[in-house]
C-alpha cells in the first residue's frame, strides 16, 4: 500500500475558487514537503513543514501539518491559471536528523477552468 | 545562479543497451539524490550521496543500476542492459547540507525510453 496517500487524484476548479489538497501518511512524519510539477519539468519547491505541527503561507498558498493525524493539507485561495499543474507531497519517514530520500505521493493533478 | 541541470534531457535506448545519465548539482551542495518517476506516479527514491560517499542505495531496483559521484559534485546514474520497465523520468536533486530540513532542489529530469 502507498505510504503517502494524496487526495484527490485530480481536481478541476473554476478560476477564482478555493481548493484543498490532502496528503496522509501511514507512518510518522519527520518532515513534509510540497512540490509543484508541470509536465516534462522538474519539481518546484513550494513549502516545507517540520515535525511538530506548523502552518506556512506563500502568496495564495497555505500548507498545514497536523502531527496527530500525520496529515498535511495544501490550500489555494482564489485560484489562477498559473496554479495549474501536478502537486506532490514528499515526506521524510526516517527518524534521525540526517538527509534522507523523500517518499512521495502519486500527486494531485490540478486543472483551472477559466 | 544555475540550478540543478541534467543531461541528456531525453534518451532513447534499445533494450539491452547501457545508458549513462548525468546530474550537475547546485555548486556547493553536499547532498545529491536520484529519483525515478514512472508515468503518472510520484518520484521514487533511488540513491543518496553526501559528498562523494553513497550513503543510501536502498532504492536501486536491481544490480543493473549503478550511481557514482567520484569528486563530490557531478553524479552519473548508469543503467546496464536496459529493460522496458526502466522507461521513466530520472530526477536528480541536491541540497545544501546533510540535514533533513534542507530543501531539495530538483533538476528537469532525463526522460528515458527503452524500446
Amino acid at each position: 500500500s502507498q505510504e503517502l496517500e494524496q487526495s484527490p487524484q485530480s481536481l478541476i476548479v473554476q478560476e477564482g475558487k478555493n481548493l484543498t489538497i490532502n496528503c496522509t501518511s501511514s507512518k510518522t512524519l519527520y518532515g513534509l514537503y510540497w512540490y509543484k510539477q508541470k509536465y516534462g519539468e522538474g519539481l518546484i519547491f513550494l513549502m516545507m513543514l517540520q515535525k511538530g505541527g506548523e502552518e506556512k503561507s506563500h502568496e495564495k498558498i497555505t500548507a498545514k501539518l497536523d502531527e496527530k493525524k500525520q496529515q498535511s493539507s495544501l490550500h489555494i485561495t482564489a485560484s489562477q491559471p498559473s496554479h495549474a499543474g501536478i502537486y506532490l507531497c514528499g515526506a521524510d519517514l526516517n527518524p534521525g536528523g540526517g538527509a534522507d530520500g523523500l517518499t512521495f505521493g502519486k500527486g494531485t493533478h490540478l486543472i483551472i477552468q477559466p | 545562479g544555475a540550478g540543478v541541470s541534467q543531461s541528456p534531457r531525453y534518451k532513447v535506448a534499445k533494450r539491452g543497451q547501457d545508458v549513462a545519465l548525468r546530474c550537475d548539482p547546485i555548486s556547493g551542495h553536499v547532498s545529491l539524490f536520484w529519483y525515478q518517476q514512472a508515468l503518472g506516479q510520484g518520484p521514487e527514491f533511488l540513491t543518496y550521496f553526501q559528498n562523494e560517499a553513497q550513503l543510501d542505495k536502498s532504492g536501486l531496483p536491481s544490480d543493473r543500476f549503478f550511481a557514482e559521484r567520484p569528486e563530490g559534485s557531478v553524479s552519473t546514474l548508469k543503467i546496464q542492459r536496459t529493460q522496458q520497465e526502466d522507461s521513466a523520468v530520472y530526477l536528480c536533486a541536491s541540497s545544501l547540507a546533510g540535514l533533513v530540513w534542507n530543501e531539495q532542489f530538483f533538476g528537469p529530469g532525463t526522460r528515458l525510453t527503452v524500446l
